[in-house]
């Protein structure tokens, strides 16, 4: 079975461009949840997929959008880039919703972008 | 809204001492769920061990183990027998049986294994 799998790895971008984060779910994971992690903090929920609808969102901005795709894998997308956007991108992937503590999330080693 | 606590930013322990990590969480739920996540270099969150708050009985996964004290909302981890490779990053984290499977994280703290 194949792990999360996260790219790119690294990405530098310029201030009001757009980017674009990829992620492949374990497989057989329907669930696919983003989080940002800043330097020094803990990650911070962005928004959730479950089988390619929104299921949850966070406190980000518009400009921080996603997509899943029938394979359930996922994309994050993120547009006129500022400068507190450098973080850490993390994806999980996850079997099922809510209320099922088992569905253990499974974590990528994450997008390191910054914004210059 | 719950918040997690970490109020330890670093911890040190030397190599085959025991170690404890606190966690503090705030919730008006009476059924959740809390996680310690283990973070390396490499960047990838691991899962080290799970709690359901309904259970009584304190969670253990070999040299790991919790202390949960649910009335008082704490939930640390203890680490036995430190090792080398136990060297990270470690996250406590949060999650409502409601809504989306989001997990809350505390801000971290970073243990070093002196040999």
């Amino acid at each position: 079975e194949t792990g999360v799998t996260q790219s790119p790895t690294h990405l530098i971008k310029t201030r009001g461009q757009q980017v674009t984060l990829r992620c492949s779910s374990q497989s057989g994971h329907n669930t696919v949840s983003w989080y940002q992690q800043a330097l020094g903090q803990g990650p911070q929920f962005i928004f959730q997929y479950y089988r390619e609808e929104e299921n949850g969102r966070g406190n980000f901005p518009p400009r921080f959008s996603g997509l899943q795709f029938p394979n359930y894998s996922s994309e994050l997308n993120v547009n006129a880039l500022e400068l507190d956007d450098s973080a850490l991108y993390l994806c999980a992937s996850s079997l099922g919703r809510h209320r099922d503590m088992n569905t253990e999330a499974f974590f990528g080693q994450g997008t390191r972008l910054t914004v210059v | 809204a719950q918040t997690v606590t970490q109020s330890q930013p670093e911890m040190s322990v030397q190599e085959a001492e025991t170690v404890t990590l606190s966690c503090t969480y705030d919730t008006s739920e009476s059924d959740y769920y809390l996680f310690w996540y283990k973070q390396p270099p490499s960047r990838q969150m691991i899962l080290v061990i799970r709690q359901e708050a309904y259970k009584q009985q304190n969670a253990t996964e070999n040299r790991f183990s919790v202390n949960f004290q649910k009335a008082a909302k704490s939930f640390s981890l203890k680490i036995s027998d430190s090792q080398l490779g136990d060297a990270a990053m470690y996250f406590c984290a949060y999650r409502s049986p409601r809504g989306a499977q989001k997990l809350v994280f505390g801000q971290g703290t970073r243990l070093t294994i002196n040999p």
